[in-house]
């Protein structure tokens, strides 16, 4: 099974500020990586595909990077619907998710 | 407009059978390469991915699980179908089925998830 890592597990910030979120597999997935948003009580949302997609409707502050091992999310400006919970995804070898990243108001 | 809802008991015994089932509209699987996948939410807990049943019937399980599951689906009604047997408190969660295809491979539409509790 591929172990998915994210860090933080919890990130505090400020409307505006400039966020990263890692996600580290535990072997190469190339580019099959995806990131989700959930906030309480729904379903999770997909944001990107491929590890740099963005999905049609996402706000382009949104935006993914890496490939491998190590991938990132970036949230260029934080707007206060941003603030929720993460989830990296691998699909190289069946599936499997990150723990989880909660981005919480500074 | 792509749509998943997901159906079942609110509450299932330990050593039961949970039998869990998703009706979708907006596309088929019979459309090559279309997918549905179910994935389950423990309360507070992270996403774990359970079972994916393809267009042409090939199916997948999760690892850890895979003795226990079984994912079949009903092309005239529009329906997928969970089944988990033995359950226990641990499968404790909120289950979603979601939609994907076998060329892209994320979970594009999700269902609103269905809670279920195992307790006696």
């Amino acid at each position: 099974d591929i172990q998915m890592t994210q860090s933080p597990t919890t990130l505090s910030a400020s409307v505006g500020d400039r966020v990263t979120i890692t996600c580290r597999a535990s072997q190469s997935i190339s580019s099959w990586l995806a990131w989700y948003q959930q906030k309480a009580g729904k379903p999770p949302k997909l944001l990107i595909q491929m590890a740099s997609n963005l999905e049609s409707g996402v706000p382009s502050r949104f935006s993914g990077s890496g490939s491998g091992t190590e991938f990132t999310l970036t949230i260029s400006s934080l707007q206060p619907d941003d603030f929720a919970t993460y989830y990296c995804q691998q699909y190289f070898s069946r599936y499997s998710f990150g723990q989880g990243t909660k981005l919480e108001i500074k | 407009q792509v749509t998943l809802r997901e159906s079942g008991p609110a509450l299932v015994k330990p050593t039961q059978t949970l039998t869990l089932t998703c009706t979708f509209s907006g596309f088929s699987l019979t459309t090559s390469k279309m997918c549905v996948s179910w994935i389950r939410q423990p309360p507070g807990k992270a996403l774990e991915w359970l079972a994916r049943i393809d267009w042409d019937d090939d199916t997948s399980y999760s690892p850890s699980l895979e003795t226990r599951l079984t994912i079949s689906k009903d092309t005239s009604k529009n329906q997928v179908v969970l089944r988990l047997t033995n359950v226990d408190p641990l499968d404790t969660a909120t289950y979603y089925c979601a939609r994907l295809t076998a060329v892209s491979h994320a979970f594009d539409t999700w269902g609103p998830g269905t809670l279920v509790t195992v307790s006696s």
